[in-house]
């Protein structure tokens, strides 16, 4: 069954520092999103991609965060000058389309510390 | 925007008894209800969903309900099994857009 993929499984940074998480989508499903959980948290959407461009986003996701598509696979959510309060875990999760059968499938997420 | 409560935040039952979450929303024009379960460390995947035109969907040992009147959703689990022991979330999704909107989590412990 083929599944959402995410790379690195954990990134360790300084504050201040940029970060890019990557993450490979399955690969005919259409819409892309990125959500966060802080350690013990519920599940935070950020921010929904759709035809190469933002559908959707959260009021987290602020100046500092944006995503792109830079080629057919892969979907990178990057963080311009991390804060202590981004250390979560990253989840990215496709769906075929967003009715019908709107099952969005998660990857197994990125633990982002930012120390 | 949505808003989902869930309850109750921790659950213990003992192996073979039923287990219920509930949760309720906020927007009336909510239309996608999906349950998910996440295991320590791992992803969440989903177990279940039901649309709102339905009132009640079952698969296997697990069911959830909807009430739309009332805004409130609930996911039963029968005969609880160790392996059941996990994090489920429960999640609304509004007509018109694709962001899932999360409970808080319920942390279901299930002893043999």
């Amino acid at each position: 069954e083929p599944e959402v993929t995410q790379t690195p499984s954990h990134q360790v940074t300084q504050m201040g520092q940029e970060v890019i998480l990557r993450c490979v989508p399955i690969s005919n499903h259409l819409y892309f999103y990125w959500y966060r959980q802080i350690l013990g948290q519920k599940v935070e959407f950020l921010v929904s991609f759709y035809n190469n461009e933002i559908s959707e986003k959260s009021e987290i996701f602020d100046d500092q965060f944006s995503v792109e598509r830079p080629d057919g696979s892969n979907f990178t959510l990057k963080i311009r000058s991390t804060k202590l309060e981004d250390s979560a875990m990253y989840f990215c999760a496709s769906s075929l389309q967003t009715s019908g059968d709107n099952e969005q499938f998660f990857g197994p997420g990125t633990r982002l510390t930012v120390l | 925007g949505e808003n989902v409560e869930q309850h109750p935040s921790t659950l213990s039952v003992q192996e073979g008894d039923s287990a219920v979450i509930k949760c309720t929303y906020s927007d009336s024009a909510s239309n996608y209800f999906p349950w998910y379960k996440q295991e320590l460390g791992k992803r969440p995947q989903l177990i279940i969903d039901i649309r709102s035109n339905v009132g009640e969907k079952k698969d296997q040992r697990i069911a959830v309900t909807l009430n739309k009147t009332a805004k409130h959703f609930s996911l039963h689990i029968t005969e609880t099994q160790p392996e059941d022991s996990a994090v489920y979330f429960c999640a609304a999704r509004g007509s018109g857009y694709s962001t899932l909107t999360f409970g808080k989590g319920t942390m279901l412990l299930v002893s043999p």
